[in-house]
């Protein structure tokens, strides 16, 4: 079965150092991998995604993440966190076999950048 | 400006009542999905369409039901049989046949049992 996990529940960062994100999935064939952000009460926004081709993929706000197919691995990145990038974080997977269409969503890691 | 609305933004249901979700989207879109939201456990999906007057239950569809009469629209239901319906509901919606294409997703309404 496809399945996302993000190890972290919340990851904590001092505002102008680097943060990371971590994610880490299980397909079967290949995945389409997708980052969205999701702010207190609101829905889900679209940061970035990885279809094929380069390994690092640039999103948006000043996020980028590295694909590692040899690690399973989707890590979210951006080399300088901003106090407004405090928020909820989720890595997900389309879910290819099912022929649905639906994405499968990590558990959600919560970013928080302090000052 | 192109999205997904959904309304309300706030609903308190009684126990025993039957309440419903709207979502509308103007982005042409093939395909649209409902998830619940509950704190730590990610995201679920309740139903899914993916054609006008034709969808399909989820991973979580005991207790709900929706309709797909307008490609625009696919409303939820919250039924007096959902035994736990306090949580924040979303839809998304997509373009269909493309397995690379993003989801969008509207801004959720939070559904509280009084």
């Amino acid at each position: 079965a496809q399945s996302v996990a993000q190890p972290e529940d919340q990851v904590n960062v001092a505002e102008g150092n680097p943060l990371t994100v971590k994610c880490t999935y299980s397909v079967s064939g290949n995945p389409y991998l997708f980052w969205y952000v999701q702010y207190p009460n609101r829905g889900l926004q679209f940061l970035l995604k990885y279809i094929t081709g380069d390994n690092l993929v640039k999103g948006s706000y000043g996020f980028e993440a590295e694909f590692n197919k040899s690690q399973t691995s989707f890590h979210l990145k951006k080399p300088s966190a901003l106090v407004s990038d405090s928020a909820l974080y989720f890595c997900a997977v389309r879910d290819i076999p099912s022929n649905t269409g639906k994405l499968i969503f990590g558990q959600g890691t919560t970013l928080q950048v302090k000052p | 400006d192109g999205g997904i609305t959904q309304s309300p933004k706030y609903l308190f249901r009684k126990e025993g009542q039957n309440v419903t979700l709207s979502c509308e989207q103007n982005l042409n879109h093939d395909a649209m999905y409902w998830y619940r939201q509950d704190p730590g456990q990610g995201l679920r999906l309740i139903y899914y369409s993916q054609i006008v007057n034709d969808f399909q239950k989820g991973d979580i569809a005991e207790g709900y039901s929706v309709s797909r009469e307008k490609k625009e629209s696919f409303p939820l239901t919250v039924t007096s049989a959902q035994k736990n319906p306090t949580a924040f509901y979303l839809c998304a919606s997509s373009p269909s046949g493309g397995a690379g294409t993003e989801a969008f997703f509207g801004q959720g309404t939070r559904l509280t049992v009084v």
